[in-house]
């Protein structure tokens, strides 16, 4: 049984572009969340997706933005990068009742 | 919104010591979990245990749901128990708020 599964691994931007990642749930989970982490930081909260729709954000600008497809699979889009949003975004994906949390093992975003 | 403490922020054991790893809430949560981050950057729940004790091996956790605060114990470390350890609470809602987390490193 195939867990969270992130793509790509690593992804190396220029400033000022825009990225897509990808991530695909656990089997039977039908909710994706979205973390940042920052070096030496834990992750923060960026966004929850349930039923195709936002259902919980966290404080990030409105670069940020995702989608939930029909597969529950989902995409988390930033534009206009900055440096600052170098980071490891982690996928976690959970059923709807919010318990059996479970991590994918990431995209390292580095924008120069 | 709840805000988590972890200590130490980095440790350093001798393979074989034990430890203790703290962690301090705001404000109640109603889910809490213990990770461990592998070099690779995977997430590993270690525990989920919004109150009482669990054990699994040579790790057990411990919450005191009054007091809002959680204690995570490696025992007979190994070098493979390297890493960071992070705590995290949910608070009626459905997201995480994650700790600084605690680097600990097991020498040989």
């Amino acid at each position: 049984d195939a867990g969270v599964t992130q793509s790509p691994t690593h992804l190396i931007k220029t400033r000022g572009q825009q990225v897509t990642l990808r991530c695909s749930p656990k089997s039977g989970h039908d909710t994706v969340s979205w973390y940042q982490q920052a070096l030496g930081q834990g992750p923060q909260f960026i966004f929850q997706y349930y039923e195709e729709e936002e259902r919980q954000r966290g404080n990030f600008p409105d670069r940020f933005s995702g989608h939930q497809f029909p597969n529950y699979s989902s995409e988390l889009n930033v534009n206009a990068l900055l440096l600052g949003d170098s980071a490891l975004y982690l996928c976690a994906s959970s059923s709807g009742t919010g318990f059996g949390y479970t991590f994918g093992s990431g995209t390292r975003l580095t924008v120069v | 919104g709840i805000q988590v403490e972890q200590s130490p922020p980095d440790l350093i054991l001798q393979e074989g010591a034990n430890s203790t790893l703290r962690c301090n809430f705001s404000d109640s949560v109603n889910n809490l979990q213990w990770f461990h981050q592998n070099p690779w950057g995977q997430l590993i729940n270690l525990f989920y245990i919004p109150s009482g004790t669990k054990q699994n091996g040579r790790l057990s956790a411990t919450t005191v749901a009054t007091e809002r605060y959680s204690l995570l114990y490696i025992s007979s470390s190994q070098t493979t128990d390297s890493g960071v350890y992070f705590c995290a609470g949910m608070n009626y809602g459905q997201n995480f708020v994650f700790g600084p987390g605690t680097r600990l490193s097991v020498l040989p």
